[in-house]
């Protein structure tokens, strides 16, 4: 099987810009999970969807959103770029309460 | 809230010493899932282990092993005779466990391993 795909791998964008990022799941995989990594913060979850539905979302902003496709690749979106939003993404995808997350390679995004 | 510290930030070893990585873990439920994921400088993050909070027998893998202890509220991680490939960043996890759905990983700040030669 093909592993979690994530792109585009790299991405710069200036402030004020917004940028959608996708992540196709391991085929089967239903459950798609977000998660932002810093070097301040660390790895911070961001949202999880399950059928086209977001069940769980961490403490980020508004201006952080995603979606979840019937095929259940999931985008995520980040308008009006801040400086603080440049980080590692990673989509991690998993069986419904199989509790194991397989990761993808991330997207590395860089706000200028 | 659940939370999870890892007190090492960064470990330095000669290669064929034995490491022990420390997780410690604070939640209020009763049932939850403890990781260990592996990250390398490729960036993705790579499944080591998950732990139910029923399940306190220590588990060896090859070179890997695993100490859960719930008196102690940790889950700590040692590598046997490390070796150069184990150089990368150890993350310990932490999620409730809600039947039939997922739930979010807490994740400690990781450790850098560095397994000099």
């Amino acid at each position: 099987k093909a592993g979690v795909t994530q792109t585009p791998r790299y991405l710069i964008k200036t402030r004020g810009q917004q940028v959608t990022l996708s992540c196709s799941p391991i085929s089967g995989h239903r459950s798609v999970s977000w998660y932002q990594q810093t070097p301040g913060q660390g790895l911070q979850f961001l949202f999880e969807y399950f059928s086209e539905t977001q069940r769980n979302k961490g403490n980020f902003p508004g201006r952080f959103s995603g979606r979840q496709f019937s095929n259940s690749r999931s985008e995520m979106n980040v308008s009006t770029l801040e400086l603080g939003d440049s980080a590692l993404y990673l989509c991690a995808s998993s069986l419904v309460a199989s509790g194991r997350e397989f990761f993808g390679p991330g997207t590395r995004l860089t706000v200028l | 809230a659940q939370k999870v510290t890892q007190a090492q930030t960064e470990i330095s070893v000669v290669e064929k010493e034995d490491v022990t990585l420390d997780c410690v873990y604070e939640t209020r439920d009763t049932t939850y899932y403890l990781f260990w994921y592996k990250q390398p400088p490729s960036g993705e993050l790579v499944f080591l282990i998950r732990r139910n909070s029923f399940d306190e027998q220590n588990e060896i893998s090859g070179r890997y092993s695993w100490n859960f202890q719930k008196s102690t509220s940790s889950f700590n991680f040692t590598i046997t005779a490390s070796q150069v490939v184990d150089s990368a960043v150890y993350f310990c996890a932490l999620s409730e466990a809600r039947g039939g759905a997922n739930s979010k990983l807490t994740f400690g700040k990781g450790i850098t391993l560095s397994v000099r030669p």
